[in-house]
């Protein structure tokens, strides 16, 4: 079956320690979306990536990192300078043809402490 | 103002009734929108993508009004399975979400 999916599904980590969650989908999809949600807040987008080796900022990027070096993965990193770690991760990709239509992963849970 | 917003409800409705939901957005350049059911703890799954001026799937129609820049969600004989959280989306080159609204449906 196609699909996206992302590990772990929770996630705890010390503060002051990185961690990098995975993100892969086998829809032949070529972009790929980084997002957060927190409780009563809508979705906003960390990073984005169109193509193979090319990613851009998005709305909250401070304190995250990415990786595009295959076009089926694009793992998030959240570095020790995000100040307020915790949240829900959601991991999106989207056809060339229809390229705001987006699907998403079952996200991950991180939890910082 | 921000650039995509609905109401955040809860919208309690009986099993049955119609409802509806609004979302305005204040880019004029979007071109994409699209609806999102998202369940608890559970990630957004895409319920409607609107391009034109409309969009009909069963008991669900989405329109797009440009003129004064909102989409809409209208949901027919609500179901108990219909309670959830729907996210509006829209944009130009990336989507910008709006904090969804809360449609529960009681007997």
């Amino acid at each position: 079956d196609g699909g996206i999916t992302q590990s772990p599904k929770y996630l705890f980590r010390k503060e002051g320690q990185n961690v990098t969650l995975s993100c892969e989908q086998n829809l032949n999809h070529d972009a790929m979306y980084w997002y957060r949600q927190d409780p009563g807040q809508g979705l906003r987008l960390i990073y984005y990536s169109q193509i193979v080796n090319d990613f851009q900022k998005g709305d909250i990027a401070e304190g995250y990192s990415v990786s595009r070096e295959k076009k089926e993965s694009f793992p998030l990193t959240v570095t020790s300078a995000q100040k307020n770690p915790t949240a829900f991760y959601l991991c999106a990709s989207s056809p060339v043809d229809r390229s705001l239509e987006q699907y998403f992963g079952p996200g991950t849970r991180l939890t910082v402490t | 103002r921000k650039e995509v917003e609905q109401d955040p409800g809860p919208f309690n409705v009986p099993e049955g009734a119609t409802v509806a939901f609004n979302c305005t957005y204040s880019n004029s350049a979007s071109q994409s929108f699209f609806w999102y059911r998202q369940d608890c703890r559970k990630e957004p799954k895409l319920l409607m993508s609107v391009y034109s001026s409309g969009n009909e799937d069963g008991r669900f129609t989405a329109q797009l009004n440009r003129a004064s820049q909102y989409i809409s969600l209208l949901i027919r004989d609500s179901k108990l399975s219909d309670s959830a959280t729907y996210l509006c989306g829209g944009g130009y080159q990336k989507v910008t979400f709006g904090t969804g609204t809360k449609l529960q449906v009681i007997p």
